[in-house]
């Protein structure tokens, strides 16, 4: 079975705090991608970052960071120095390379910066 | 701004109403995907088109139908609306499948 959880429903920062976003994740097949998507309040998804199966480096883009790793199945993503333009709903989401490419989403992670 | 483009923004029906929603994707993108987002289901998957077949299903209900055109716009559509119907409707496009680049959505509320 392929699944996506994101634990964390919600959490609260205050700026300038760093946090990290929870994805475990669960598939069979040994080549996948993994995504984060980030959706604003205003409601677009828009995508922060793919990973494939393959490349457990770690990514640093600015003030956000993932680390995927295998041993664990987890895809977590930290934000250094939040900002209130942080605040988001936040999703992880697993595809496979082979058949179809749906998204399997997490719940998703509702992140909120306060000033 | 991701490229996808979709009409409408928002739509207001009853329920037993039909509705299009109508999705353009990015340049040189050949996949279109249908996701709808509600509170209780989440983000899930609806049907996916590539250079105008159907190539998958996911949760898509009988009364909801899509199909991609030859300029590859696609559009999904809901007839015998619920009010459960309810939710917001993303549109995806990729390449081949790997990286999908979202819509800014629709908001469909049926009353």
């Amino acid at each position: 079975a392929q699944k996506v959880t994101q634990a964390q429903t919600e959490i609260s920062v205050v700026e300038k705090e760093d946090v990290t976003l929870d994805c475990v994740y669960e598939t069979r097949d040994t080549t996948y991608y993994l995504f984060w998507y980030k959706q604003p309040p205003s409601g677009e998804l828009v995508f922060l970052i793919r990973r494939n199966s393959f490349d457990e480096q770690n990514e640093i883009s600015g003030r956000y960071s993932w680390n995927f790793q295998k041993s664990t199945s987890s895809f977590n993503f930290t934000i250094t120095a939040s900002q209130v333009v942080d605040s988001a709903v936040y999703f992880c989401a697993l595809i496979h390379t082979s058949g179809t490419y749906k998204y399997i989403f997490g719940t998703g992670t509702r992140l909120k910066v306060l000033a | 701004d991701s490229g996808v483009t979709q009409t409408p923004k928002h739509l207001i029906t009853a329920t037993g109403q039909r509705v299009t929603l109508r999705c353009s994707p990015r340049s040189g993108d050949l996949s279109v995907y249908w996701y709808q987002q509600s509170l209780d289901q989440g983000l899930q998957f609806l049907i996916q088109y590539y250079n105008g077949e159907e190539r998958a299903k996911g949760n898509i209900l009988e009364r909801f139908s899509a199909q991609q055109f030859p300029d590859l716009h696609s559009e999904l559509n809901l007839s015998s609306l619920e009010l459960g119907d309810s939710a917001l409707y993303f549109c995806a496009s990729s390449v081949m499948g790997e990286t999908q680049y979202f819509g800014p959505g629709t908001r469909l509320l049926v009353l």
